[in-house]
């Protein structure tokens, strides 16, 4: 079945370092693919997204890239805010239905 | 206002008791899930509803029953409830391309926290 991977957490940064959070995935189909932000005490919330190979997803500084040859969905940030500090997942979704990785929890010290 | 939105959003009660958790979506959505989150913040499908039709139900055990009584809403029951049980359950929806598949992205809903004493 679809699985995703993603970069074991904590991930613990300085305010304005260079983010990077690994995930990679397998699928039998063609998948999308999704990072989702989840800040304490809330439900997810869709960050970005990929719908096809080659595609990026930007949103509020974030990015990822799709690469289909490598299967990998990392996500970047080139200078992290206090603000950012939260569990990030990256998800597919194939056939109808939506894989989640473990979520990867970011904390920004100031 | 709110897109999803469930409730209660904290549950405590103690082992053996039934209880149920509610969730509305405004969106227009054709269909609805229930995801567990768990303590490492690890999430996990357990129903999806289309159209009020249950079209995914992973191996959760039956003492957990979803209902759809129309397209909007998506309801949990669980029944003797179970230590283990104890988790933030997610309520999500999803829209369908206006011609093709569907797009993949989730709406989340802020979670319902249970837990059993």
């Amino acid at each position: 079945g679809d699985s995703v991977t993603q970069m074991e957490g904590p991930v613990t940064l300085s305010e304005e370092a260079f983010l990077t959070i690994n995930c990679t995935y397998t699928a039998t189909g063609y998948p999308s693919l999704f990072w989702y932000v989840q800040y304490p005490g809330e439900g997810l919330q869709l960050l970005l997204k990929a719908t096809k190979a080659d595609d990026k997803g930007s949103n509020k500084g974030f990015e990822a890239t799709y690469r289909k040859e490598t299967t990998s969905f990392h996500l970047e940030k080139g200078s992290v805010q206090v603000s950012d500090s939260a569990v990030y997942f990256c998800a597919l979704h194939d056939a109808g239905k939506s894989t989640f990785g473990d979520g990867t929890t970011l904390t920004v010290k100031p | 206002d709110t897109a999803v939105s469930q409730t209660p959003k904290y549950l405590v009660t103690q082992m053996g008791n039934d209880k149920s958790i509610k969730c509305e979506q405004n969106l227009g959505h054709d269909t609805m899930y229930w995801y567990k989150q768990d303590s490492k913040k690890f999430l996990k499908i357990m129903f999806s509803y289309n159209n009020k039709e249950l079209i995914i139900n992973e191996t959760v055990p039956n003492r957990f029953s979803p209902k759809s009584p129309d397209k909007a809403h998506l309801n949990l029951h669980i029944n003797s409830l179970e230590l283990g049980d104890s988790a933030v359950y997610f309520c999500a929806s999803s829209p369908r391309q206006k011609s093709g598949p569907r797009t993949g992205e989730l709406f989340f809903g802020e979670g319902s926290r249970l837990t059993v004493l």
